[in-house]
């Protein structure tokens, strides 16, 4: 049974608009989270790390926020652009551990 | 610097051929990872090293065997391929355990197909 559960599992969106992705996890004890971004054909790219103390940061466009109580996350995209076509893969890291819980990833495809 | 690269990019292998997949990091980083990523399923961590000369069993390591003889360096090797074993190959590197708030940095991946 996966310990990281994330939806939708593929979004349409148009150029400018906003959407948000889901990220639930059952992994315990919980350390951090992070979502990366992978575009088609690469490795993935850190877009956030976030301790349980933190409920939301921001890089650019992306925020992510954190509910450590209910073990949720989302990743909140603004005015998304063409190049923010790629898959969103929410990561929860074990406490104590040197391994990583991943979820399968929001394909996400930009329009114009 | 070119952070963490791969070779080969692609490969094909025949059920039972032996291969040897090459991770370097430039970035001085103790902690290597390698993960295989397969349609549907989340990446799946197959060995990793927490320093030069250490290897560890991950999620999935049964038929892959790992070396880390140099700190910059993290080999993936198949004894035996299998079509099972058909996947993306990703590398990754970090400077200290993800159980901190340290960053992963992948590689671009490599692409195996056993037939």
């Amino acid at each position: 049974k996966n310990q990281v559960e994330q939806s939708p599992q593929s979004l349409i969106i148009l150029e400018g608009k906003n959407c948000t992705l889901q990220c639930n996890y059952t992994v315990s004890p919980f350390s951090n989270l992070r979502w990366y971004k992978q575009d088609t054909g690469r490795g993935p790219v850190s877009l956030t790390i976030m301790t349980f103390s933190e409920n939301t940061k921001s890089n650019g466009r992306y925020t992510a926020t954190l509910d450590a109580d209910t073990k949720q996350s989302s990743l909140h995209i603004t005015a998304s652009q063409l190049s923010d076509s790629a898959s969103y893969i929410c990561v929860v890291s074990l406490y104590g551990n040197n391994r990583l819980a991943f979820g399968k990833g929001n394909q996400v495809v930009v329009i114009p | 610097n070119a952070g963490v690269t791969q070779t080969p990019k692609f490969r094909v292998l025949k059920t039972g051929q032996s291969m040897t997949l090459l991770c370097a990091q430039d970035m001085n980083h103790e902690y290597m990872y390698w993960y295989r990523q397969d349609p549907g399923m989340g990446l799946r961590l197959i060995h990793y090293s927490v320093g030069e000369g250490t290897t560890a069993k991950g999620e999935v390591p049964d038929g892959y065997n790992v070396s880390r003889l140099k700190k910059q360096n993290f080999l993936l090797g198949l004894e035996s391929a299998a079509p099972s074993q058909t996947s993306v190959y990703f590398c990754a590197s970090s400077p200290h355990s993800s159980g901190g708030a340290y960053e992963q940095y992948f590689g671009p991946g490599t692409r195996l197909t056993v037939t």
